[in-house]
């Protein structure tokens, strides 16, 4: 089946820094991938679409230049968490999806604590 | 605007005791139901795509099945390690690539 991969699993960095968060897609092109940030016992809330190639589509309230996204090939998409406060500490998931309606995998998540 | 609710919030069993957890939805125009589970610190893991009203897929001790209005995850005499909880997301035509979750139902199976 499909298998996307994100890396770090876990991360603890210092309020100011900047984290980079990587979501790969093992078995399959993905044009398209999502990220989510999920609080606890909540459901996944979409931050953005990323597309390859282009910049990305962010939802309503996600700040572009807080949360940067980056897709330059078909099997990475990367997050790039910038200037982290406590506020940012949360638990960040991407998806993938082949085309038309296929449902998405997801990767196993990154837990980001910010101090 | 599409909309998906899951409902109980929270359900407890004890193990063998089988239940049913529902899922309601609101699109114009449904292209794919999917059924998640995720444990805790871990992504959704992919269980079910349901496609059409009178659709049902089956795997191991829980079957989906899917109306025009709302979606059902039959959990058949389940076990402890059936305990995680269970999103439903629904994709509409007029969401465009968007895929909407509910909040899920998180299922606890005591021994």
């Amino acid at each position: 089946g499909a298998v996307v991969s994100q890396h770090p699993s876990w991360v603890i960095c210092k309020s100011g820094t900047s984290v980079k968060i990587e979501c790969r897609s093992l078995d399959f092109q993905a044009t398209t991938m999502f990220w989510y940030r999920q609080f606890p016992k909540q459901s996944l809330m979409l931050m953005a679409t990323s597309n390859e190639g282009s910049k990305a589509t962010y939802e309503q309230g996600v700040e572009k230049d807080k949360f940067l996204i980056n897709h330059a090939s078909l099997t990475l998409s990367t997050l790039t968490v910038t200037s982290a406060h406590p506020e940012d500490s949360s638990f960040y998931i991407c998806s993938a999806g082949r085309q038309g309606n296929s449902p998405l995998h997801f990767g196993n998540g990154t837990r980001l604590t910010v101090t | 605007e599409d909309q998906v609710t899951q409902s109980p919030e929270a359900l407890r069993l004890q193990e063998g005791e089988s239940s049913s957890l529902n899922c309601s939805y609101t699109v114009s125009g449904l292209r794919g139901l999917f059924w998640y589970r995720q444990d805790p610190g871990k992504g959704p893991e992919f269980l079910f795509t349901l496609y059409s009203a009178g659709e049902e897929k089956e795997k191991e001790r829980l079957k989906a099945t899917l109306t025009k209005k709302e979606s059902f995850l039959h959990i058949t005499a389940p076990k402890p390690e059936d305990s995680a909880t269970y999103l439903c997301a629904v994709h509409g035509y007029s969401s465009a690539s968007k895929i909407i979750f509910g909040s899920g139902t998180r299922l606890s199976i005591r021994p």
